[in-house]
């Protein structure tokens, strides 16, 4: 669900398991997108990119699929680990105009 | 460590001080950007430099922030007259500066105004 002041959406997987983290983003204009995770106390920290003239990429356990229909990105997570757990973001870029950041989503990793 | 460093860490004042906050890009980056994070939320763009020109400014940054990066190498972020509302996660991010490449983020420094 929606994210209201500090509650974040949060996902809970069983380790092993995959998971997918899912992303509205807000302007169809946007051409570039990324994930990042960031840690508790720690900065955001890049996992993959995508570009707009692409509708999926592959990294090392990671995918991401980008729906420029329904203006929706997702992160694919395989066989999610416990040092997966952290709050997840993605982020979206205009020609021109800096990162912008949706809503994060908290993965927590059932051992 | 060739990553973003940022100084200090931790950062607690009184309410009205002046703070100073440094960014220390990764060397062959020659952008540089100052993010803000609150709690709960993710990170907002306040400020970035092309080398060493500030090219933009959020609205977020009201007068009493001030950013400079001299030598187009490492930056400083100064909050004048803090408020408790200045309460946050400032985050440093450099890139390359070519087109659609990602930002690498440092760890930030977190400032709590009592």
């Amino acid at each position: 669900g929606e994210s209201v002041g500090l509650h974040l959406p949060t996902l809970s997987v069983q380790e092993g398991d995959n998971s997918i983290i899912n992303c509205a983003y807000s302007n169809s204009a946007s051409d570039y997108f990324i994930w990042y995770k960031q840690e508790s106390g720690k900065g955001p920290q890049f996992i993959i990119d995508i570009r707009s003239n692409m509708d999926k990429r592959q990294g090392q356990r990671v995918t991401v699929l980008l729906n420029k229909t329904v203006k929706h990105l997702s992160l694919q997570i395989a066989a999610t680990q416990p040092g997966d757990s952290a709050v997840y973001f993605c982020a979206e870029n205009l020609p021109n105009t800096p990162l912008v950041f949706g809503k994060g989503t908290r993965l927590s990793v059932i051992a | 460590d060739t990553g973003v460093s940022q100084n200090p860490r931790h950062k607690i004042t009184k309410r009205g001080q002046n703070v100073t906050f440094r960014c220390d890009p990764i060397s062959e980056h020659n952008r540089l950007y100052w993010y803000r994070q609150t709690l709960g939320q993710g990170p907002e763009f306040l400020t970035y430099f092309q080398n060493e020109a500030q090219l933009e400014k959020s609205r977020l940054l009201s007068d009493r922030f001030s950013a400079e990066r001299p030598k187009g190498s490492f930056s400083t972020l100064e909050i004048q007259r803090t408020e408790q509302g200045d309460s946050a996660m400032y985050l440093c991010a450099s890139s390359p500066g070519e087109l659609r490449s990602p930002l690498h983020f440092g760890n930030g420094t977190r400032l709590t105004v009592t």
